[in-house]
């Protein structure tokens, strides 16, 4: 069955600092997919970013980067440099792709705080 | 404005009657899906559908049915209502599997 943990539920941080948060997931599919999404204290959801299952590159965008490891199972989250608009919950989220479903998996969520 | 529209944004009704929480896009997406989020377990897919007349179970479908006449909308139906369907509910679509656009949230009580 797949599965994706968030073990750190909250983080605080001061501004500046750089920050990462930790997904791990599970499933016996070689196709897969992985995502994250941030959920400010206004309540909605952002789609962050996709990473499948054959691209192990990092991906920087800004201050934030994302380091695959398929060998751990994990998909990390870093914002570099936090600034107190980084303030939020974190999601990590995984989907198997086979024909016909689509199926998506999230983790409990990590919320950040970050202090000026 | 691409946008994903629920109705309503907030609800307070009794155990046992019937309720549907509707849901709209304006982006003409194949893929919607629905979510409820609880404090400590994240967001849990309900159901989803990859397109006209197309539904599928999630993780968490009991008491909950879904239907996809149109494109564009998605409705939640909870025919009876009970209390531990209290909880915030997220409509999404999406072109691309699993980037979603998300819906501003309904805050579903039930007494």
């Amino acid at each position: 069955a797949q599965k994706v943990t968030q073990a750190q539920t909250e983080i605080s941080v001061v501004e500046k600092e750089d920050v990462t948060l930790d997904c791990v997931y599970e499933t016996r599919d070689t196709t897969y997919y992985l995502f994250w999404y941030k959920q400010p204290p206004s309540g909605e959801l952002v789609f962050l970013i996709r990473r499948n299952s054959f691209d192990e590159q990092n991906e920087i965008s800004g201050r934030y980067s994302w380091n695959f490891q398929k060998s751990t199972s994990s998909f990390n989250f870093t914002i570099t440099a936090s600034q107190v608009v980084d303030s939020a919950v974190y999601f990590c989220a995984l989907s198997e792709r086979s024909y016909n479903t689509d199926k998506l998996i999230f983790g409990t969520g990590t919320r950040l705080q970050v202090f000026p | 404005e691409a946008q994903v529209t629920q109705n309503p944004r907030y609800l307070i009704t009794v155990t046992g009657k019937k309720l549907t929480v509707t849901c709209s896009q304006n982006m003409n997406h194949e893929y919607m899906s629905w979510y409820r989020q609880d404090p400590g377990l994240g967001l849990r897919q309900i159901y989803y559908s990859m397109n006209v007349e197309v539904t599928d179970k999630g993780d968490v479908p009991e008491g909950y049915k879904v239907s996809r006449k149109e494109k564009r909308n998605f409705p939640l139906i909870l025919e009876s209502p009970s209390p531990n369907q209290t909880s915030l509910y997220f409509c999404a679509s999406s072109l691309i599997p699993g980037e979603l656009f998300f819906g501003e949230g309904s805050r579903l009580t039930v007494l």
